[in-house]
């Protein structure tokens, strides 16, 4: 089990070019989770996945901000135009079932400075 | 919505000393999870305990245990015999699990834990 995968680890871009993140959840877990961390806001969830269908996006902050999944193994957030206000550890995370006790497993996230 | 405080940003504690850290909640409900997360310098988010909240025992994980007050709307983590590797962000969540609702694990802000040689 190689855990939740996500990259890149870090992405320095400029503000107005689009930034695409990566996951792949652990294989079997039917639901996966797109959260962003700042130190203002802490964690904050954007949107999240039950077999591969978008169940709530409310926390997705702007029409800049769009989440698809085309297939159990991969998912994938993109903001464009990107802000520098977007500027946050974006964090991946799996888990058997959103409905249960099944804990959240997190990637290693994703650290993006946009200037 | 629900939401989960964390009063205390920071906290220290002695190498070998316990130390317990605070979680509040406000909910409607009356089935839910809860959840104590760490995240250590390296960004990991890590689990450290969970308690279900139809259950009264409070669940221990070695020398990690939760103080559960349903009442209260309570659930701090007591961590034992405190070591330098404890020293991290500790996460306090919430997830609803009834009719309805999203099933969303909303986190406190967080208490960053100083573990002292």
């Amino acid at each position: 089990d190689a855990g939740v995968i996500q990259s890149p680890r870090h992405e320095v871009t400029e503000m107005g070019q689009e930034v695409t993140l990566r996951c792949k959840p652990i294989s079997g877990h039917n639901s996966l989770f797109w959260y962003r961390q700042t130190m203002m806001r802490g964690l904050e969830l954007l949107i999240y996945f039950n077999n591969n269908v978008p169940i709530d996006d409310s926390g997705m902050p702007e029409d800049r901000f769009s989440a698809k999944m085309p297939n159990a193994s991969f998912s994938t957030l993109k903001i464009q135009p990107s802000e520098p206000r977007d500027s946050a550890v974006y964090f991946c995370a799996s888990s058997l079932w959103a409905g249960d006790i099944s804990p959240l497993h997190f990637g290693n996230g994703t650290r993006l400075t946009v200037t | 919505a629900q939401t989960v405080t964390q009063s205390q940003p920071e906290m220290s504690v002695q190498e070998a000393e316990t130390v317990t850290l605070s979680c509040t909640y406000d909910t409607s409900e009356s089935d839910y999870y809860l959840f104590w997360y760490k995240q250590p310098p390296s960004r990991q988010m890590i689990l450290v305990i969970r308690q279900e909240a139809y259950k009264q025992q409070n669940a221990t994980e070695n020398r990690f245990s939760v103080n559960f007050q349903k009442a209260a709307k309570s659930f701090s983590l007591k961590i034992s015999d405190s070591q330098l590797g404890d020293a991290a962000m500790y996460f306090c969540a919430y997830r609803s699990t009834g009719p309805g609702s999203n099933y969303k694990l909303t986190f406190g802000k967080g208490t960053l834990l100083t573990v002292n040689p």
